[in-house]
């Protein structure tokens, strides 16, 4: 089955700086890529997304890129700003797993002002 | 656009009692999913719903959890009877089909 590892598990920033999460996955028929941001004691909230037919999205401040080759895709936050602080989740899934999404361990993400 | 609902959002028990958990998704979602979230991990799906047809149910402990969706819209989870390993966060998501799903917020579940 599809597994997804993410790195770092931590990352600190200085307040403007950029910050840079990877995931690699292991399925190669995964097409779906999204990116979630939970807060503390709070839901996942979907922040960008990408498909395998598109090799990098931006949205603002958030980009993402797809290797498909490589099978990693990162998560790329510019500018960063305190409110950016959480824990993020990248996932992944695919038409022949049913949209069933496999998450990574999580990122937390601690920027200081 | 009213998002996914949960009740209740804390539930403590004793381990060996039952417990239940409900979600209602975001209206005309068709899919429907529970996830586990272990603190400090990723979520981890539990089971898949497609209206009122199980998809997915590979990762449920069958011996002790249920989940139904008898009417397509609303689901029920529980757990009996429950487990210390069962604290967690239980998160329902929805999706419009195989697509963006969309988190409630969870109800935090501890097990004494």
């Amino acid at each position: 089955g599809e597994n997804v590892e993410q790195h770092p598990s931590t990352l600190s920033v200085q307040e403007g700086d950029s910050a840079v999460i990877k995931c690699t996955y292991s399925d190669s028929a995964s097409n779906y890529f999204p990116w979630y941001k939970q807060e503390l004691g709070k839901r996942p909230q979907l922040i960008i997304d990408i498909r395998s037919n598109v090799g990098e999205k931006k949205d603002q401040r958030i980009a993402v890129t797809l290797n498909k080759t490589a099978k990693h895709f990162s998560l790329h936050i510019t500018e960063t700003q305190p409110e950016d602080s959480a824990v993020y989740f990248c996932a992944a899934s695919g038409h022949n797993q049913g949209g069933k999404l496999i998450f990574g361990q999580g990122t937390e993400l601690s920027v200081k002002p | 656009e009213a998002g996914v609902a949960q009740s209740p959002r804390y539930k403590i028990i004793e381990k060996r009692q039952s417990v239940a958990f409900w979600c209602n998704p975001i209206s005309g979602h068709a899919t429907l999913y529970w996830y586990q979230q272990i603190l400090g991990q990723g979520p981890k799906l539990l089971i898949q719903f497609q209206n009122n047809g199980v998809v997915d149910d590979s990762q449920l402990p069958k011996d002790r959890f249920s989940a139904e969706r008898l009417k397509g819209v609303d689901s029920t989870l529980k757990i009996q009877p429950a487990k210390l390993e069962d604290s967690a966060v239980y998160l329902c998501a929805s999706s419009f089909s195989e697509d963006t799903q969309y988190f409630g917020p969870g109800t935090r579940l501890t097990v004494l």
